[in-house]
């Protein structure tokens, strides 16, 4: 199993419409949880960091959920300039390393 | 905010020649740099962690021989590919952390 991941896509939805990715991780003792957007052949840059109160930004809101080892993210409102690869990113504090799901593609389309 | 700089952002280099890529920490120092590989429709996968002052740790898998990092100051990590192969081409990204992970631009590698 790896250690994080994700349903690679691509959803693909029209403009205004609301669309949620999951990303499960298997390390119960993961501690950082992000959500990263990584446009075509660019470096991922950072979307969101994931709190277990949950954190929304605007259109976007990020749930994690530690029983059940996942997160979530909510995109609401969809715009075209929304396509873009979203990364599932989880870390622990002892090692500092970051650990990359593959990666949901979302194409928004008018 | 906190600026990773990473050169060169593409090269292209002969089989069996030796390429090496850069990463800056530009306005914070970097006890740890990352660096990453990606190839196309894949995720990013961690190559080894570059320590300031000390020898790299690589990941399972990645030969330390073939892919040299020298990190010698505390803004400056180093990845040599040596020795590249046509299976080496590909995406590869340097990342340090303040409270956040920031990225370098990428380098796109292609051995011919």
């Amino acid at each position: 199993r790896k250690e994080v991941e994700q349903d690679p896509g691509p959803f693909n939805v029209p403009e205004g419409a609301t669309v949620a990715f999951n990303c499960t991780y298997s390390n119960s003792a993961s501690q950082s949880f992000f959500w990263y957007r990584q446009d075509c052949r660019k470096e991922p840059k950072l979307l969101m960091s994931v709190y277990s109160s949950g954190n929304e930004d605007g259109r976007f809101t990020a749930q994690l959920n530690r029983a059940s080892q996942y997160i979530s993210l909510l995109i609401r409102d969809s715009k075209l300039s929304d396509s873009a690869t979203y990364l599932c990113v989880v870390g622990t504090t002892r090692t500092y390393k970051y650990i990359f799901g593959t990666g949901t593609r979302l194409k928004v389309l008018a | 905010g906190a600026v990773v700089s990473q050169h060169p952002s593409w090269v292209i280099c002969k089989s069996g020649t030796s390429v090496k890529i850069e990463c800056r920490s530009l306005d914070f120092q970097a006890t740890t740099m990352f660096w990453y590989r990606q190839f196309p429709k894949q995720s990013l996968m961690l190559m080894a962690t570059s320590n300031e002052g000390s020898k790299a740790t690589y990941e399972q898998g990645v030969e330390k021989d073939k892919f040299l990092i020298n990190h010698a100051s505390l803004t400056l990590s180093t990845l040599t590919v040596t020795s590249a192969h046509p299976e080496d081409s590909s995406f590869y990204i340097c990342s340090a952390r303040s409270n956040e992970a920031f990225f370098g631009q990428g380098t796109r590698l292609t051995v011919v």
